[in-house]
C-alpha cells in the first residue's frame, strides 16, 4: 500500500519570499510518480508538477521545483518568489508506475497563506 | 484540447433521497476515470475507478455506487443518502502516465 504524510497542516510565508511544503511517502514499489497539486478555495485541482522515481532530475515548472531526496522517501515542494496567488491547499500525491488504473493517493494536505 | 464537465455545482438533499452526479469528458478516448470525495479540511479519498465502459473498482465499501455507461461518462450514485455522505466530490481522468486532471467538483450537503 502506498502512503503519503505531509506534515504540515498550515504554513505562512511573506509575499516574494521562497517557501518549503514537506512531503514524505511510503510505498514498496520501485518505480512510482509523486505529484504536487494546488488546490484554490474555488475548490478545482490545478495540477503543478511531477517527479519521476528513476528521474535523475529534480522537476522544475517555473516558480515550483520539487526536491526529490529517494533514500529519505521525500518529495518536497518549493515555491520560489511567491505570490498573494499562491494562497492555497496544497497536496502531495503519488501513484505506482505500470499497471492500468493510474490511481492517486493524496496526502492530507497543507494550507498556504501568502502574507502581503 | 481535453474537457472534463461536472454537473452540479452545489446540491443540497435530504436524508434518504437518492443522489446522481455525473462527470463527462471531452477529447479524448477510453480514458480512466475516478471519483474522490473530499471531507471538510481533509485530503481525497479515492472512492471507483474505471478503465472501462462497464468497469468500476470500489475502493471503499459505502453508500455509494458508480457507473460508466459509455467512455467518457461517469456518474455516481446512491439509493439513499446518509449524513456522512456530505463532502466534495471530485471526478477526474487520465490516461498512461499523464496526471489526472479534475473537474471542478460537486459540494454535497446532506440535510
Amino acid at each position: 500500500a502506498q502512503k503519503i504524510t505531509q506534515t504540515q497542516p498550515g504554513m505562512f510565508v511573506q509575499e516574494k519570499e521562497a517557501v518549503t511544503l514537506d512531503c514524505t511517502y511510503d510505498t514498496s514499489d520501485q518505480s512510482y510518480g509523486l505529484f504536487w497539486y494546488k488546490q484554490p478555495s474555488s475548490g478545482e485541482m490545478i495540477f503543478l508538477i511531477y517527479q519521476g522515481s528513476y528521474d535523475e532530475q529534480n522537476a522544475t515548472e517555473g516558480r515550483y521545483s520539487l526536491n526529490f531526496q529517494k533514500a529519505r522517501k521525500s518529495a518536497n515542494l518549493v515555491i520560489s518568489a511567491s505570490q498573494l496567488g499562491d494562497s492555497a491547499m496544497y497536496f502531495c500525491a503519488m501513484r505506482r508506475s505500470g499497471g492500468s488504473n493510474y490511481k492517486l493517493t493524496f496526502g492530507k494536505g497543507t494550507l498556504l497563506t501568502v502574507n502581503p | 484540447s481535453q474537457t472534463i464537465h461536472q454537473w452540479p455545482a452545489t446540491l443540497v438533499q435530504p436524508v434518504g433521497s437518492p443522489l446522481s452526479l455525473e462527470c463527462t469528458v471531452e477529447g479524448t478516448s477510453n480514458p480512466n476515470l475516478y471519483w474522490y470525495r473530499q471531507a471538510a479540511g481533509r485530503g481525497l479519498q479515492l472512492l471507483f475507478y474505471s478503465v472501462g465502459i462497464g468497469q468500476i473498482s470500489s475502493e471503499v465499501p459505502q453508500n455509494l455506487s458508480a457507473s460508466r455507461p459509455q467512455d467518457r461518462q461517469f456518474i455516481l450514485s446512491s439509493k439513499k443518502l446518509l449524513l456522512s455522505d456530505s463532502g466534495f466530490y471530485l471526478c477526474a481522468w487520465s490516461t498512461t502516465r499523464a496526471p489526472l486532471h479534475f473537474g471542478n467538483g460537486t459540494r454535497l450537503t446532506v440535510t
